[in-house]
């Protein structure tokens, strides 16, 4: 919501690096994650930083983080039509998840 | 084996009816949580429970109330439905301190 902003929507090309940006409020967020929904899906969790990191690579995922302007970058290298889903960035405080509110990401041939 | 379940998975009713949905997990977690995703794909969390106590609950009308039998399972009951109910709902665990989440499948509901 709004403690948590993310841009709506992203189209790439397939083979494409995609990069999908959120910043956030809480300055106390102990981690920081990127979570996918494919449709009619729950959420997984793809990839989460510690706030006291400032990046993170898993395979294709780079999370990039800049506590200083509260900003969370997820890059997805090489782009394939199976990464088409929602991307969630959110933040936690103890028990509780904040959620934006997504980025629809659209792989095009 | 499936880590967190949720049944039904679909669940069609009528204004001012009480409904129930099932959660389940069989990951040993401590900590279970309710979200509401709304027609924008919006997520919040409506409640959340450790160890079958309540530990977070948002600003959620008091028609809803989740019940917590044992720390495997939270129920989500909602009582005299209305047409803003329409939503998916999500069913999560975690170990303590939300460290990492793991959500089930959804339960879409619809009020008519």
């Amino acid at each position: 919501g709004e403690d948590v902003e993310q841009s709506l929507f992203l189209s790439v090309r397939e083979g494409d690096s995609s990069v999908i940006n959120c910043t956030y409020t809480d300055s106390s967020s102990t981690y920081l994650y990127w979570y996918k929904q494919e449709p009619g899906a729950g959420l997984q969790l793809l990839t989460y930083i510690f706030s006291n990191m400032d990046m993170k690579q898993d395979q294709r995922l780079t999370v990039l983080l800049n506590k200083k302007d509260k900003h969370l970058s997820l890059r997805i290298a090489d782009t394939q039509t199976g990464d088409s889903a929602i991307y969630f960035c959110a933040e936690s405080n103890d028990y509780k998840l904040s959620f934006g509110a997504g980025t629809t990401v659209t792989v095009r041939a | 084996d499936t880590a967190v379940s949720q049944t039904p998975k679909y669940l069609v009713t009528q204004m001012g009816n009480d409904k129930s949905i099932k959660c389940e997990q069989n990951l040993g977690h401590d900590t279970m949580y309710w979200y509401k995703q709304d027609s924008k794909k919006f997520l919040k969390i409506m409640f959340s429970y450790n160890n079958k106590e309540l530990i977070i609950n948002e600003t959620v009308p008091n028609r809803f109330s989740p019940k917590s039998p044992d720390k495997a399972h939270l129920n989500l009951h909602i009582n005299s439905l209305e047409l803003g109910d329409s939503a998916v709902y999500f069913c999560a665990s975690s170990r303590r301190g939300a460290y990492e989440q793991y959500f089930g499948p959804g339960t879409r509901l619809t009020v008519t």
